[in-house]
């Protein structure tokens, strides 16, 4: 069974741009969530969809904003991009309670 | 706020020993407890998942719960330099749709 894709794997951008991220999950998963990891927060969770509709919320700016479509594909937009938005976006999908992730988008904002 | 916490390392262990890695977390209502491998650049990969007090094996790896005491660790026996890596202990606070809340790892160095 092949595993979550995301694209693109690596991003620059500069200050004030905006970006969209795509994650395919696992075939059958219906849960994505979305994480930001950097050096010194680790991971931290941004929202999780299941059947197109978000079902939790993470404690960011609304600049980050994220959907999923009935295929389960799903996509995060981040808008406004800050400096302070460089980081590793990973997106994780979900039968049950496990996890499984993809291998993430480095974004670097210039 | 629920927190889960790790103490960061490095864990410096020789090849062949047993590295044990540790994690606590506030939330006396959690229900599930995973464990993730990150390598350098890479995505977490899940190794573990328990849902019950006591041990689970798999393979050199064991994880072990203490819902009392509120903590989960991982053993991981005959440690290779291959297990070098940052291992991220990981916690659902409620069973069903709540998300995952993350410790920020520990770093582990075998030696060979």
């Amino acid at each position: 069974k092949a595993g979550v894709t995301q694209t693109p794997r690596y991003l620059i951008k500069t200050r004030g741009q905006q970006v969209t991220l795509s994650c395919s999950p696992i075939s059958g998963h219906r849960s994505v969530s979305w994480y930001q990891q950097t050096p010194g927060q680790g991971l931290q969770f941004l929202f999780e969809y299941f059947s197109e509709t978000q079902r939790n919320k993470g404690n960011f700016p609304g600049r980050f904003s994220g959907r999923q479509f009935s295929n389960s594909r799903s996509e995060m937009n981040v808008s406004t991009l800050e400096l302070g938005d460089s980081a590793l976006y990973l997106c994780a999908s979900s039968f049950g309670s496990e996890q499984f992730f993809g291998p993430g988008t480095r974004l670097t904002v210039l | 706020q629920k927190e889960v916490e790790q103490n960061s390392g490095p864990l410096s262990v020789p090849e062949g020993a047993i590295a044990s890695l540790n994690c606590t977390y506030s939330d006396r209502g959690s229900q599930s407890f995973f464990w993730y491998r990150q390598y350098s650049g890479k995505s977490p990969e899940l190794i573990m998942s328990i849902y019950s007090n006591g041990d689970k094996e798999d393979g050199r790896f064991t994880a072990q719960l203490n819902k009392a005491s509120q903590y989960v660790s991982l053993l991981i026996r005959d440690s290779q330099p291959s297990d070098s890596a940052t291992y991220l202990c990981a916690v659902v606070a409620y069973s069903g749709n709540t998300p995952l809340v993350f410790g920020k790892g520990t770093r582990l160095s075998v030696i060979a």
